[in-house]
């Protein structure tokens, strides 16, 4: 079974801070991807990364960037926190085969006061 | 640009079928993914169609007209636990292969 781990359930920061959200997988897969899942809006990719080092914008990437620098591990910063990204943050992995599913960490609900 | 749509709520009973319903329209298509969400967890995968027609996985049935950007899961036999969301996804091509663009999702609750 493929295990993707996101390094915190909860989490609490202040405005202003730099938040780090981490997520490792034990597969080996190549693409790994960073949502946030908001009531009303559905899931929406802030960037993907589909090699170490190598990372793509998706749809929402503004006050956010992206570490790959082992291919397990996929990180998540928030250069600045602001309380519009208070939200429920998944990370999730597939390997290189188009029709393959992605698999899903069980998400950090991040609040930022 | 990516659209997909699908109903944001539905409701049925124990025991029924339900239909939930999913349009797209994206700029290249290379597959349509449907997955379970329940309150407070990650999404599950359920059912992968890249061509037409009606894939079955037991209770579960997902169907794919690709000319009319539509797909359709059907849940039968319902229970109290298949009270969730479900996420359409639609699989890019090319540079952004493995890349998903997913619908908001349909509330689904299932009364006794």
């Amino acid at each position: 079974d493929v295990k993707v781990t996101q390094s915190s359930r909860y989490l609490v920061k202040r405005t202003g801070e730099k938040v780090f959200l981490e997520c490792v997988q034990d597969m080996d897969h190549e693409n790994m991807f960073w949502y946030r899942q908001d009531p009303g809006l559905g899931l929406r990719l802030i960037y993907f990364s589909y090699d170490v080092k190598m990372k793509e914008k998706g749809d929402i990437p503004e006050g956010y960037s992206v570490s790959r620098e082992k291919k397990e591990r996929f990180s998540l910063i928030l250069e600045s926190a602001s309380t519009n990204q208070t939200s429920m943050y998944l990370c999730a992995t597939t390997g290189i085969q188009s029709n393959q599913p992605q698999h899903f960490g069980d998400g950090t609900r991040l609040s930022i006061l | 640009g990516q659209n997909i749509d699908q109903p944001t709520e539905m409701t049925a009973t124990e025991g029924a079928i339900v239909q939930i319903n999913c349009t797209y329209q994206t700029s290249g298509f290379n597959g349509l993914f449907w997955y379970q969400q329940h309150a407070g967890e990650a999404p599950t995968f359920l059912s992968y169609n890249v061509l037409d027609g009606l894939e079955e996985k037991g209770r579960f049935s997902s169907f794919l007209s690709r000319s009319k950007g539509y797909s359709y899961l059907l849940l039968k036999e319902l229970q109290m636990k298949d009270s969730a969301s479900y996420l359409c996804a639609v699989l890019g091509r090319g540079s952004t292969l493995g890349r998903l663009y997913f619908g908001r999702g349909t509330q689904l609750t299932v009364w006794p």
